[in-house]
């Protein structure tokens, strides 16, 4: 089984649209993130949530939104997306702020 | 500064030789240290991490600690075509809140 496992793998939009990615985690961790990787493969923290409650919540547009209905989930909403956007997101996983465990990435390519 | 400083690279070296991957960070608080390895495409997975000053081996991994010099290396002995791929360095920067920097990442290239 996955351990950390996200969907889609692949998402292609058109600007303007909006967007949600989900990820889910069974490794009974307690902290989740998103992170933000662009072309030059600098991978960025966007937030986390511990136990369900935003801990960490970097300068990204608002119309990023994260939602975690539970600790083993966290989804990322997109609104009006731009082509600035287009990146691979990682989700990621550890219990409390120990080692991090990701997921296989969604690539975004916004048109 | 950057927070978690690495060569972009490429490095390259043949097959066999001794690869050396270097990373500095700026926050003397900082505990503990990562190196995750990133094939082109793939997600980062974990090799290596280090908490004390001086030497950790793992098979042909070595991880070497410096706090009071703020330096964080990795070695791979051995280096084996399997090995290109970007490794990238990572550590939770206390003033920060702990949060996990990661370095831009050395690409490295083992040509056989």
């Amino acid at each position: 089984d996955t351990a950390v496992s996200q969907t889609p793998k692949y998402l292609v939009t058109q600007m303007g649209n909006d967007k949600s990615i989900k990820c889910e985690q069974n490794l009974g961790h307690d902290t989740m993130y998103w992170y933000k990787q662009d072309s030059k493969k600098f991978l960025k923290i966007m937030f986390s949530y511990n136990n369900k409650e935003l801990i960490i919540n970097e300068t990204v547009p608002n119309r990023f939104s994260p939602k975690s209905p539970d600790k083993a989930h966290l989804n990322l909403h997109i609104n009006s997306l731009e082509l600035g956007d287009s990146a691979v997101y990682f989700c990621a996983s550890s219990q409390s702020r120990n080692i991090q465990y990701f997921g296989a990435g969604t690539r975004l390519s916004v048109l | 500064q950057k927070e978690v400083e690495q060569n972009s690279g490429p490095l390259s070296v043949p097959e066999g030789a001794i690869a050396s991957l270097n990373c500095t960070y700026s926050d003397r608080g900082s505990q503990s240290f990562f190196w995750y390895r990133q094939y082109s495409g793939k997600s980062p997975e974990l090799i290596m991490f280090i908490y004390s000053n001086g030497d950790k081996e793992d098979g042909r991994f070595t991880a070497q600690l410096n706090k009071a010099s703020q330096y964080v290396s990795l070695l791979i002995r051995d280096s084996q075509p399997s090995d290109s791929a970007t490794y990238l360095c990572a550590v939770p920067i206390y003033n920060l809140g702990g949060k996990l920097i990661f370095g831009q990442g050395t690409e490295l290239s083992v040509k056989p």
